[in-house]
């Protein structure tokens, strides 16, 4: 089992859709985790750390469940400029750092 | 406060040369992590490194590469005799501690 897995996707969705996406990790020892999202041939950026209360910011909330070992990524309202792909990335230990392989998203007008 | 700098951010070499990439963490940033992203595929995380010191190398591949970030100056990404399944974006991150990760615009690698 790989230690960071996404749904495969790609997401071909409606503008003003919403969106969810899974990841699920293998070691339960994992500490921090992260959602980035990655433009077509640029370099991945930060959309938003995941707490295990939960968060939120504008359109976007992140889940986060221990016990299931996974967290969720839900897009609102989608907007074109929402095409991307997005990673899910999980922390254990002070210096292990994995990426998920990412879902890709398109919103269609 | 400038971001991560990377370059070159295009760098064509022929099979067996070799390849250098920079990177310049953040100012502040003492962690650095190098990841490789072949085309149509995830980030591969290769290494992670302190000042003067490799701290995780499992990602990279037992020859040819090599990772330095030395006490002063820029980390290198040292690629020996390159070959075409070499040719990839490679990424270089900062971060101040083990949180948040600050990419760079990469370089993108050709072998000719």
């Amino acid at each position: 089992r790989k230690e960071v897995e996404q749904d495969p996707g790609p997401f071909n969705v409606p503008e003003g859709a919403t969106v969810a996406f899974n990841c699920t990790y293998s070691n339960s020892a994992s500490q921090s985790f992260f959602w980035y999202r990655q433009d077509c041939r640029k370099e991945p950026k930060l959309l938003m750390s995941v707490y295990s209360s939960g968060n939120e910011d504008g359109r976007f909330t992140a889940q986060l469940n221990r016990a299931s070992q996974y967290i969720s990524l839900l897009i609102r309202d989608s907007k074109l400029s929402d095409s991307a792909t997005y990673l899910c990335v999980v922390t254990f230990s002070y210096d292990k750092v994995i990426f998920g392989p990412g879902t890709s998203l398109s919103v269609i007008p | 406060n400038a971001g991560v700098m990377q370059n070159p951010r295009h760098l064509v070499r022929r099979r067996g040369q070799e390849a250098r990439l920079r990177c310049s963490p953040m100012k502040g940033h003492s962690h650095v992590y190098w990841y490789r992203q072949l085309p149509e595929e995830g980030l591969k995380f290769m290494v992670y490194l302190q000042k003067e010191n490799i701290i995780d190398e499992s990602g990279m591949p037992k020859e040819r590469f090599s990772a330095e970030f030395p006490k002063e100056g820029p980390s290198i990404l040292r690629i020996q005799q390159v070959v075409r399944g070499d040719s990839a974006a490679y990424f270089c991150a900062s971060s101040p501690d083990e949180g948040e990760q600050f990419f760079g615009p990469g370089t993108r690698l050709t072998v000719l």
